[in-house]
């Protein structure tokens, strides 16, 4: 699959701020776009996906946005609460095809009540 | 949402036995599993992906003879971790597409802690 750079690796915020996670890739021609959220010690779950016909894709406190001349896709998450502390992951775009997902190194997320 | 079920969830197992996982997709078929290691704060290792019918296809450096994959039914994908060595002990994940629907969602497994002793 292909590569993507996530930053940061870790995040820590005050309750109620706002997270801004990012990833870039390289392959121009993909279409998909997934954010993973991983609580300690359990499975990664999909929490917002977008595709290349949109820029961005909001579900209440998160969003995810796209830029594909910049080629990168972002994770926002607003008025952050505790239970938002995790490792999210950004999964690697597909583009059509066979798609392998591999995922970014994860960004560690720290609320602070 | 799909389900995948992996079993089992942790296994402790001396050096030199070998460890089966199971992993299931429940309420749909899955032509494709994958199948990460998972360190301690790290992200997801893709290992090998598993494909319904024909032999799977390993990432560089992930060694098949001793990471046996099958993926006899399109609905279970079975990892065998062959004469385990406590460098072997990690956080074993499969996850699944739904691949009826065209999907490009992930759905993962519960996960498999794997200690050899």
């Amino acid at each position: 699959g292909e590569n993507v750079e996530q930053h940061p690796s870790t995040l820590s915020v005050q309750e109620g701020d706002s997270a801004v996670i990012k990833c870039t890739y390289s392959d121009s021609a993909s279409n998909y776009f997934p954010w993973y959220k991983q609580e300690l010690g359990k499975r990664p779950q999909l929490i917002i996906d977008i595709r290349s016909n949109v820029g961005e894709k909001k579900d209440q406190r998160i969003a995810v946005t796209l830029n594909k001349t910049a080629k990168h896709f972002s994770l926002h998450i607003t008025e952050t609460q505790p239970e938002d502390s995790a490792v999210y992951f950004c999964a690697s775009p597909a583009s059509g095809g066979s798609y392998i997902p591999t995922f970014g190194r994860g960004t560690s997320l720290i609320v602070h009540p | 949402g799909a389900v995948v079920s992996q079993h089992p969830s942790w296994v402790i197992c001396k050096s030199g036995t070998s460890v089966k996982i199971e992993c299931r997709s429940l309420d749909f078929q899955a032509t494709t599993m994958f199948w990460y290691r998972q360190f301690p704060k790290q992200s997801l290792m893709l290992m090998a992906t598993s494909n319904e019918g024909s032999k799977a296809t390993y990432e560089q450096g992930v060694e098949k003879d001793k990471f046996l994959i099958n993926h006899a039914s399109l609905t279970l994908s079975t990892l065998t971790v062959t004469s385990a060595h406590p460098e072997d002990s990690s956080f074993y994940i499969c996850s699944a597409r739904d691949g009826a629907g065209g999907e490009e969602k992930l759905f993962f497994g519960s996960g498999t802690q794997l200690s050899v002793l």
